[in-house]
């Protein structure tokens, strides 16, 4: 089944920009989702089909994707962004198996 | 308010049963794939089954397959999940989740699921 690796964990200062990626062979031909999860909280969908933004979701949050890697971007980065981020696409080869990555911690230094 | 609660979580021994419930609110539930996914404690998300909207097909991952089943009472707005032969294994907080398309727009607050002796 396909397979989506995140890095453990970022760190960024607060006012700086957040660059979380995520993993997997020719990710590009997929739609990449991303989800920010609060502690105790539900996960929530920030981004879909790699740069779509939710309604309520700030123009921080942008997405990119290309070979093999997809990006999450925050800009000017808050305290409350602080979270575990999750990405996630449909494997089409695995007849409605939605994937997700393993997750990224971020912390706001 | 769109709004899905999950109710039906709890205690259970290993081998044993349980149903999860779900509730919709504020939206049409007839227009949408509905979903169930899981996170183990301290750990990542993972996506369990789905059913399309009239009840008509359903798609489990494949350590579930044979052991859940995923239904809808489109009458009541709601969504379940029947779980079967539940090990340790299955210990999670479980979502549901609206899936419009092959993401997950809309999630309730989870309910918790214990297999344990």
């Amino acid at each position: 089944s396909y397979v989506l690796t995140q890095p453990p964990s970022v760190s960024v200062a607060p006012g700086q920009t957040a660059r979380l990626s995520c993993w997997g062979n020719d990710i590009e031909s997929k739609s990449v989702h991303w989800y920010q999860q609060r502690p105790g909280q539900a996960p929530v969908l920030v981004i879909s089909d790699d740069r779509e933004r939710p309604s309520g979701i700030p123009e921080r949050f942008s997405g990119s994707n290309s070979g093999n890697t997809a990006t999450l971007t925050i800009s000017r980065v808050e305290a409350g962004d602080e979270a575990d981020y999750y990405c996630q696409v449909w494997d089409s080869d695995s007849d409605h198996l939605r994937v997700f990555g393993g997750g990224t911690k971020l912390t706001v230094l | 308010e769109m709004q899905l609660v999950e109710s039906g979580g709890g205690l259970v021994q290993p081998g044993r049963s349980l149903r999860l419930s779900c509730v919709a609110s504020g939206f049409t539930f007839t227009d949408f794939w509905m979903s169930w996914v899981r996170q183990a404690p301290g750990k990542g998300l993972e996506w369990v089954a789905n059913i399309k909207h009239d009840g008509s097909e359903s798609h489990y991952m494949d350590s579930v397959k044979g052991r859940f089943t995923i239904s809808r009472d489109n009458t009541k707005n709601s969504l379940y999940l029947l779980m079967n032969s539940l090990t340790a294994e299955d210990t999670a907080v479980y979502y549901c989740t609206r899936d419009p398309g092959d993401e997950f727009d809309l999630w309730g607050q989870g309910t918790l699921v214990s297999v344990s002796s």
